[in-house]
């Protein structure tokens, strides 16, 4: 079975710093990775996805993610962090069978951002 | 492109009452639907595989005949509450595709329903 473990369940950082978000997932087979964002009371947009290829994956708002297969790892970063970007971040794994739609998700991880 | 608009987005309705939600995907076909649910400050759990004219497949432990999901176009499946009762109460959100060459799934932006 699969499955995707985020170990923080809560991020601060300052405005301007560096961010990481971990993920590490379980999976028999190459996995369809994908990060996705949740503003409150919103849905996820996705961020950025990973199913072959080069492993350092670019996404939209500045983030990026890095496919480790060797660790099981796919973490998300960001150079430098934006008040807006204060949400919920969920690492989820897809399914090959179902084109990655059937997917199992992280807990999350909230981030919060200071001035 | 590929956007998913899901209806209503917030809705809340008397225990023992029936709610239904829309998923729809807007430009594009959509051969299957996911529906997950999202408790307060939790993942989300996948309760069903929506395929267009055909079953639903739930999830081990999702209440069937208490979630009624119909896929009945390549643009639109629902989700029916049946008697709602306040631990009903959820965030639901769909996801739809493939896109993007059959790699794609889009979200909704979500249904909050609070059953009182």
């Amino acid at each position: 079975a699969q499955s995707v473990t985020q170990p923080d369940i809560h991020i601060t950082v300052s405005e301007g710093a560096s961010l990481e978000l971990r993920c590490n997932y379980s999976y028999g087979a190459t996995p369809y990775l994908f990060w996705y964002v949740q503003s409150p009371g919103q849905g996820l947009q996705l961020l950025l996805k990973y199913f072959s290829g080069d492993t350092l994956v670019q996404g939209i708002k500045g983030f990026e993610a890095e496919f480790k297969r060797s660790q099981s790892s796919f973490n998300l970063r960001k150079p430098s962090v934006h008040w807006s970007d204060a949400a919920e971040y969920f690492c989820a794994v897809g399914a090959l069978d179902t084109n990655a739609g059937k997917s199992t998700f992280g807990d999350g991880t909230t981030l919060t951002v200071k001035p | 492109g590929a956007v998913v608009s899901q209806h209503p987005s917030r809705v809340i309705c008397k225990s023992g009452t029936s709610v239904k939600i829309e998923c729809r995907s807007l430009d594009f076909q959509a051969t299957t639907m996911f529906w997950y649910r999202q408790f307060p400050k939790k993942s989300l759990m996948l309760m069903a595989t929506s395929n267009e004219g055909s079953k639903a497949t739930y999830e081990q432990g999702v209440e069937k005949d208490k979630f009624l999901i119909n896929h009945a176009s390549l643009t639109l499946s629902t989700l029916t509450v049946t008697s709602a009762h306040p631990e009903d109460s959820s965030f639901y959100i769909c996801s739809a595709g493939p896109t993007g060459g059959g790699y794609g799934y889009t979200f909704g932006s979500g249904t909050r329903l609070t059953v009182v």
